[in-house]
């Protein structure tokens, strides 16, 4: 019952660099996100997919790729990190875009120095 | 205007008290509405589903009023293991895919 897993849980960066995040989720779920959450932000949607091939900006998408690889996984990829870009990125899936409730998983914390 | 607003708190209670919280949302277009619970560096979970007709889950009730464009979450007989951050989730515009959108989240305290 592993639902949304997340790799790595932290990661420091330097500016510059590239990474990318993994998210993959077990339950079959045909939508999934990444939202990146700030103090005093709230959670801000950077990327959605809402079926597997295809992906769309959210309200965030500056800075950021997004690839849906199949329909368990969706990585979001940092071309050249920004120390704006820290922050903790949770990634979310959802059976349909509607009228769903999402299941998180547990989070990246990145760092960019 | 943002999409979800929420009373940030913190609201400090104590234990067996009652406690309400509210939030207002912008897009009366909008058809699906959560309540997710977060705890301190943890990810957000799903408390319950916000009902047009208002419903019930053990302790917490939670009411909608789309002519308001309001909803709300009553605590009754609060635990300490309710403190967390209480976040109002509302779905968003076509233009979005719909993708929820979260308020800020409300914190409570439950002290013994």
């Amino acid at each position: 019952n592993a639902g949304v897993t997340q790799t790595p849980k932290f990661q420091v960066l330097k500016t510059g660099q590239s990474m990318t995040l993994q998210c993959a989720q077990d339950m079959n779920h045909n939508s999934m996100y990444w939202y990146r959450q700030d103090p005093g932000m709230g959670l801000r949607l950077i990327y959605y997919s809402a079926s597997e091939g295809t992906t769309d900006k959210g309200e965030v998408p500056n800075g950021y790729n997004v690839s849906r690889l199949n329909k368990r996984e969706f990585s979001l990829r940092l071309e050249s990190a920004a120390p704006s870009q820290t922050s903790v990125y949770f990634c979310a899936s959802s059976e349909g875009q509607f009228s769903y409730g999402y299941t998180f998983g547990s989070g990246t914390r990145l760092t960019v120095v | 205007r943002k999409e979800v607003e929420q009373d940030p708190g913190p609201f400090n209670v104590p234990e067996g008290a009652t406690v309400a919280f509210n939030c207002t949302y912008s897009n009366s277009a909008s058809q699906s509405f959560f309540w997710y619970r977060q705890d301190c560096r943890k990810e957000p979970k799903l408390l319950m589903s916000v009902y047009s007709s208002g419903n019930e889950d053990g302790r917490f009730t939670a009411q909608l009023n789309r002519a308001s464009q309001y909803i709300s979450l009553l605590i009754r007989d609060s635990k300490l293991s309710d403190s967390a951050t209480y976040l109002c989730v509302v779905n968003g515009s076509p233009n979005s895919g719909y993708a929820l959108n979260f308020g800020k989240g409300t914190s409570l305290l439950v002290t013994p």
